[in-house]
């Protein structure tokens, strides 16, 4: 059975610093994992994906990784602002479409 | 394209009462998701419908909720009688086919309150 964990569970940075989140899985086999971020009283909205045969993805600020042989993923956001702040979570997706989900990383980017 | 909707945002019950949650999916997408997500915690996948058939409901508590998507399009997830413990967010998705893409649109769920 799919696990997936993210560490840590809450994070509160200085407007300015780089942000690092970090999100492990227990089974390799996978077809992507994604990254999404979720407002509170709010959905989900994906932030990066990244397919099983990739090593990162890159969107403006946004940098994921992804070592399926280890199980590991890490988001970076450069240069952190407060409307950064949210609740991030990971998800890889495996045979018949399903995702399974990190608890999420609750991140404060205090000005 | 329009999103994802879901009805109602907020439901407040008292418990052992019965409470029903409506999902309208992105059109063109065949698979749809009900997810409970409770507090602090990551959203877990209740049932997953391919069309009009159920896919995965392994974690679903059959006892006491019930879900179905008439015609391949909407959906609704029933609870019945509700317990203290079902308080949390409900999330609905939708994807297309394809199991590399990413294909994923989630609603903004309907918080339940069960008191």
């Amino acid at each position: 059975k799919q696990e997936v964990t993210q560490i840590p569970a809450a994070l509160s940075v200085p407007e300015g610093e780089n942000l690092v989140l970090n999100c492990s899985f227990t089974d390799s086999a996978i077809y992507n994992l994604q990254w999404f971020r979720q407002d509170p009283g709010k959905g989900l909205t994906s932030l990066l994906l990244i397919q099983s045969s990739q090593r990162e993805q890159t969107s403006g600020r946004l940098n994921a990784s992804l070592d399926k042989s280890s199980g590991r993923s890490t988001l970076y956001i450069a240069a952190s602002q407060p409307g950064d702040s949210a609740t991030y979570l990971c998800a890889v997706k495996a045979a018949g479409n399903k995702l399974t989900f990190g608890g999420g990383t609750r991140v404060l980017v205090k000005p | 394209e329009a999103g994802v909707a879901q009805s109602p945002r907020y439901k407040i019950i008292e418990k052992r009462q019965s409470v029903a949650f409506w999902c309208n999916p992105i059109s063109g997408h065949a698979t749809l998701y009900w997810y409970q997500q409770i507090l602090g915690q990551g959203p877990k996948l209740l049932i997953q419908f391919q069309n009009n058939g159920v896919v995965d409901d392994s974690q679903l508590p059959k006892d006491r909720f019930s879900a179905e998507r008439l015609k391949g399009v909407d959906s609704t997830l029933k609870i019945q009688p509700a317990k203290l413990e079902d308080s949390a967010v409900y999330l609905c998705a939708s994807s297309t086919l394809r199991s590399g893409g990413s294909g994923y649109t989630f609603g903004s769920g309907t918080r339940l309150t069960v008191v």
